[in-house]
Parts: C-alpha cells; structure tokens; sequence
C-alpha cells in the first residue's frame, strides 16, 4: 500500500546545511512535495517535484529523488532558526490527486 | 488571493457531543480536501470533493462522520458523537482541479474532545 515514512527529528546549528530524508513505497506517485508547519499554523507548500526529475532547487531549498531507492530529499542551506518547524514528505496518486504523508520531521535550529 | 478559510480555529467539547466544522475554499477551486491530522502524525485524507461529488471518502468513519459540499463552493464536516479519539486538527485544502499539482491549506480547526 501506500507509505511514506521519515526520521522524526533534526538538529542542527545556525548556518549549517540541513537534510531532511523521506521514503515512500509505491512508485506510482507522480509528484512528491515538502510541506512546512509550524506551531499553531497550517501547512505551507515549500516545494515539489515532478516524478521524471532527479533534482530541483529553489533558492536556499534542493530537493533530490532517487526513484530507484524510492528516497526523497530536502537540503536547506544555511539554516535560519526561522526555519524550526515540522517539515512533511507527501506523494501525490493518480487515483483523484490525494497526498499521503509521513509523519514529519521535526527540526530544530540552535543559534 | 485570499487562502482557504476555515472555522473556528479551536473547539473544546465533550465525548458523544456534535461539532462541526467550516470550509470556504479559494474562489475557482473545483476540488476540495479535509485531512485529520492526528498529533504526532502526518495529515491523513478524510474525504474529497469535486464540485459537489464525493470523489473519494474510504477514510472517512462515516458511522460518526459526514460532509457536504452542497453547492460546490463552501463544505462543512460533522462529527456525531465525538468520541475521545476524534482530537485532532481538521485540514482543509483546495485546489483547482483533481488533476492540480498542488494543494493549498487552511489554517485548520483544532478539536480537543473531553
């Protein structure tokens, strides 16, 4: 079935690189996106890529996908403590557009 | 643009009460979603609508659940009775079509069930 899962924590320093990692299951996902949210608030569409590409960057923000190893990822340069949030991985299905998520990764920037 | 709207933003009630829920999607959005998304876990896909249609609902425990999108426009879900499990944060999302590379959230409507 449908899955996707990720490690639930991260802490790293200001100004460092951040990688947050994701694995789903089913390779029929056509597109697969990063959410961002933080206390109290909704999700906020970061980015997303298209199932054919391998790579996307958008400004501070690369994502990379192996399809082969079905692992998503999200590289955040130079870490801002604004940037302390709840990330999420979701994969969008064919089947009407539906988003499955994992379970989000919590990151913590120190100053 | 203004975003998707949700009410209220917080309600506290007691097990086998009823609530309900508002959603006012982005103006033009044909497909809207609601997500419960439990704390400490991703959002999971209630029910979705395109215009007034019921495209998917296999997550939604429609013995205590239900929804509507009368008009197309505007949705509200219920719960009754409301048990204990039901706290939760409620997402609503809209985009244009089904076929939308992205979905645009509310603000979401936290419930907490005594």
């Amino acid at each position: 079935g449908e899955d996707v899962e990720q490690s639930l924590f991260l802490s790293v320093r200001e100004g460092d690189s951040s990688v947050i990692n994701c694995t789903y299951t089913d390779s029929s996902s056509t597109y697969l996106y990063w959410y961002k949210q933080e206390p109290g608030a909704g999700l906020q569409l970061l980015t997303y890529i298209f199932s054919n590409m391998d790579m996307k960057q958008d400004q501070r923000l690369t994502v990379l996908l192996n399809k082969k190893d079905k692992h998503l990822s999200l590289r955040i340069a130079d870490t801002q403590t604004g940037d302390s949030a709840i990330y999420f991985c979701a994969g969008r299905y064919n089947q009407g557009g539906k988003l499955i998520f994992g379970q989000g990764t919590e990151l913590s920037v120190k100053p | 643009e203004a975003g998707v709207a949700q009410s209220p933003r917080y309600k506290i009630i007691e097990k086998r009460q009823s609530v309900a829920f508002w959603c006012n999607p982005i103006s033009g959005h044909a497909t809207l979603y609601w997500y419960q998304q439990i704390l400490g876990q991703g959002p999971k896909l209630l029910i979705q609508f395109q215009n007034n249609g019921v495209v998917d609902d296999s997550q939604l425990p429609k013995d205590r659940f239900s929804a509507e999108r009368l008009k197309g426009v505007d949705s509200t879900l219920k719960i009754q009775p409301a048990k204990l499990e039901d706290s939760a944060v409620y997402l609503c999302a809209s985009s244009l079509s089904t076929r939308s590379e992205t979905q645009y959230f509310g603000p979401g409507t936290r419930l907490l069930v005594l």
